[in-house]
């Protein structure tokens, strides 16, 4: 059972433009999301989190916002650049553990 | 965040061996973690890294197939043991909270990875 969802194995978006990652998840006892990228042969790096009492989060150009109701989360990066072409990952957990579950990923990429 | 080394950073090994992976951290941390990466696959949590305790295991890994240490609170170890081609992974250490002084439990980080070719 996949508690955590990425339905998009990839997108192409053109550089400059709005870069947008979905994340649906399936437990309302989640309480904290990250958004993690991963380039090949690195480990994921941390990017955004946001906690289940907000419903947005922004640092630079990446902004993700939760929809508790809807159990979605969703990353904004703008503008795209050329180096944000990387497999994305959402990751959350649920209230009272330490312990993320992680989406299947969306791989990125962003055209010059 | 703390600083993530592992060792070593790929290896290709024969069916049957084992492999220790080790995890260095610069700093000291409250949890730590080992992840597998299967090919095309997500991250699945093995087990979470106790300080002079036995690991705790998720369901599917045993203790027999996946040993772990965690002597102190900058170091852990996995061995990957009597090796199949099935264990051909990507295995990332994680950490959590940096110990002796403020810390964050909800921002976890990860190291390089170890990337297992198993022949």
């Amino acid at each position: 059972d996949q508690q955590v969802k990425q339905n998009s194995p990839s997108l192409s978006v053109q550089e400059g433009r709005i870069s947008i990652l979905n994340c649906d998840y399936t437990n309302s006892m989640f309480d904290y999301f990250l958004w993690y990228k991963k380039y090949p042969a690195e480990g994921p790096t941390f990017l955004i989190s946001i906690s289940s009492i907000k419903d947005k989060n922004e640092d630079g150009r990446f902004t993700v916002f939760l929809n508790k109701s809807a159990k979605h989360l969703s990353l904004h990066i703008v503008p795209s650049q050329p180096g944000d072409s990387a497999v994305y990952f959402c990751a959350s957990r649920p209230s009272g553990t330490y312990k993320y579950i992680f989406g299947t990923g969306t791989r990125l990429k962003v055209l010059a | 965040s703390a600083v993530i080394s592992q060792k070593p950073s790929r290896d290709i090994c024969q069916r049957g061996t084992s492999l220790t992976i080790q995890c260095q951290v610069d700093s000291q941390v409250t949890m730590m973690f080992w992840y597998r990466q299967q090919p095309g696959q997500s991250l699945t949590l093995i087990a979470t890294a106790n300080q002079g305790s036995e690991a705790t295991y998720e369901s599917g890994f045993v203790i027999d197939k996946f040993p772990i240490s965690r002597p102190n609170l900058t170091f852990s170890t996995l061995t990957v043991s009597n090796m199949s081609p099935e264990d051909s992974s990507i295995y990332l250490c994680s950490v959590l909270g940096l110990a002796g002084g403020p810390s964050s439990y909800n921002e976890q980080f990860f190291g390089p990875g170890t990337r297992l070719t198993v022949l």
